[in-house]
């Protein structure tokens, strides 16, 4: 177990819908990272978080979007969606203080859209 | 430059045998190299990890050799076990720049072990 939480596990939804994947840090993570996974795209950095700002932008979608908040938990909406977003959508977090500390994955949120 | 290019994409092995799985990078920026390791349904766990100032790195079973100068890098798994059996990820990072620590990814190597 890595202490990282996400949910929902799984989501189901339309093209056109809006949801929210939610991430819990590790116990101290200060930092947040968001990823995709997919078969022709691999693993994606989207974003990432730094007690509550953000910090580093990777080819994330203007449709997706982010936030981390006073308790350091981090939400990613993701809005208009098309069939190309199904994904795994992850987290990590890492401690964030320090040059390139480990980052600890959750079990992530597989999104399918219809 | 950002790349990480992976291989090979698969690998079967047999039970104590000695898998090795290949990483190149481009970005010589980039100054911290971990490997994971991806079960189905799970997400990357992080295995071993190397910096630059080391050429190899050991821990229980899983080695790193690092060769600055051809900006490569490979995974060994002495005696490998059919629990090893996963999908394996090596990644490179900077923590310089507007970089703050993402990871770059490789494409992945499907490891199976055959008892």
């Amino acid at each position: 177990d890595s202490g990282v939480t996400q949910t929902p596990k799984h989501l189901i939804t339309a093209t056109g819908q809006r949801v929210t994947l939610r991430c819990s840090p590790r116990s101290g993570d200060l930092s947040v990272y968001w990823y995709q996974q997919s078969l022709d795209q691999g693993l994606q950095f989207l974003i990432q978080y730094y007690n509550g700002e953000e910090r580093a932008k990777g080819n994330i979608l203007e449709r997706f979007s982010a936030q981390q908040f006073p308790d350091l938990h981090s939400e990613l909406n993701l809005s208009s969606l098309e069939l190309g977003d199904s994904a795994l959508y992850f987290c990590a977090s890492s401690s964030g203080r320090g040059r390139n500390q480990p980052q600890h994955f959750g079990d992530g949120t597989r999104l399918s859209i219809l | 430059q950002q790349q990480v290019k992976q291989s090979p994409q698969s690998l079967i092995v047999q039970k104590g045998g000695i898998p090795i799985i290949n990483c190149a990078y481009e970005n010589t920026a980039f100054d911290y190299f971990p490997w994971y390791q991806q079960f189905p349904g799970k997400g990357p766990a992080l295995l071993i990890a190397i910096r630059p100032d080391v050429s190899e790195k050991k821990e229980g079973r899983f080695t790193i050799s690092f060769n600055k100068s051809a900006k490569q890098f490979s995974l060994h798994i002495m005696d490998s076990q059919p629990g090893d059996s996963a999908t394996y990820f090596c990644a490179a990072s900077s923590a310089g720049g507007t970089s703050y620590g993402k990871l770059t990814f490789g494409q992945g190597t499907i490891l199976t072990v055959h008892p």
